[in-house]
């Protein structure tokens, strides 16, 4: 069983509807961190958070310590979030090592 | 905001040959770079840690001596893939952070093709 599981693995939207991506992992964490990788393979870093919840634009991340989960929500989405998300840990005290979950591909339709 | 540039963005390259890959932090100074690899349809693999001035630290499984990775400044890191194989073929990417509870800023990535 991996560290860190995202579900779903795969998700297909229609725009403007509301998304929903989960992380579960189970080692102790430091900081847990959202990327979201395009489909030329850069990577860009969406959230950072260590506890409770943080807002950016359209999305919002949420992480429970204690049931070692966080959810990665897009408001209003929109084809250009069309990526792969990926969920990753820093179990070695925020020195920035990660663990990666297997990433969760959104397709967001028109 | 905080930028990574990773040379070149994609490489192809003779069975044999080595091929060097530069990390640079452009506008920040990077105390730890890493770099991972990415094979297609799969999730980034950590393969090192590279702190400035000192020898990287490799996971569990990953070749010191065929990728060698170099941190000669705060703002540079390269890794270098020597005597390069087709199975090397892969998606390469670094990441660089300037410190303690820093998020983590990524390169766009290198495409390396063996032949």
């Amino acid at each position: 069983k991996n560290e860190v599981e995202q579900s779903p693995q795969n998700l297909t939207a229609q725009e403007g509807e509301f998304i929903t991506i989960n992380c579960s992992y189970s080692v102790g964490i430091s900081a847990l961190h959202w990327l979201q990788q395009h489909p030329g393979g850069g990577i860009v870093s969406l959230f950072m958070l260590s506890s409770g919840k943080k807002k950016h634009g359209r999305l919002i991340a949420t992480i429970n310590i204690q049931e070692k989960h966080s959810s990665l929500h897009i408001t209003a989405s929109h084809p250009r979030d069309s990526a792969v998300y990926i969920c990753a840990v820093d179990g070695s005290g925020n020195t920035g090592k990660l663990i990666f979950g297997q990433g969760t591909t959104l397709q967001v339709k028109p | 905001g905080a930028v990574v540039s990773q040379h070149p963005s994609w490489v192809i390259c003779k069975s044999g040959t080595s091929v060097k890959i530069e990390c640079r932090s452009l506008d920040f100074q990077a105390t730890t770079m890493f770099w991972y690899r990415q094979f297609p349809k799969q999730s980034l693999m950590l393969m090192a840690t590279s702190n400035e001035g000192s020898k990287a630290t490799y996971e569990q499984g990953v070749e010191k001596d065929k990728f060698l990775i170099n941190h000669a400044s705060l703002t540079l890191s390269t890794l270098t893939v020597t005597s390069a194989h087709p199975e090397d073929s892969s998606f390469y990417i670094c990441s660089a952070v300037r410190g303690h509870n820093s998020p983590l800023h990524f390169g766009n990535g290198t495409r390396l093709t063996v032949t």
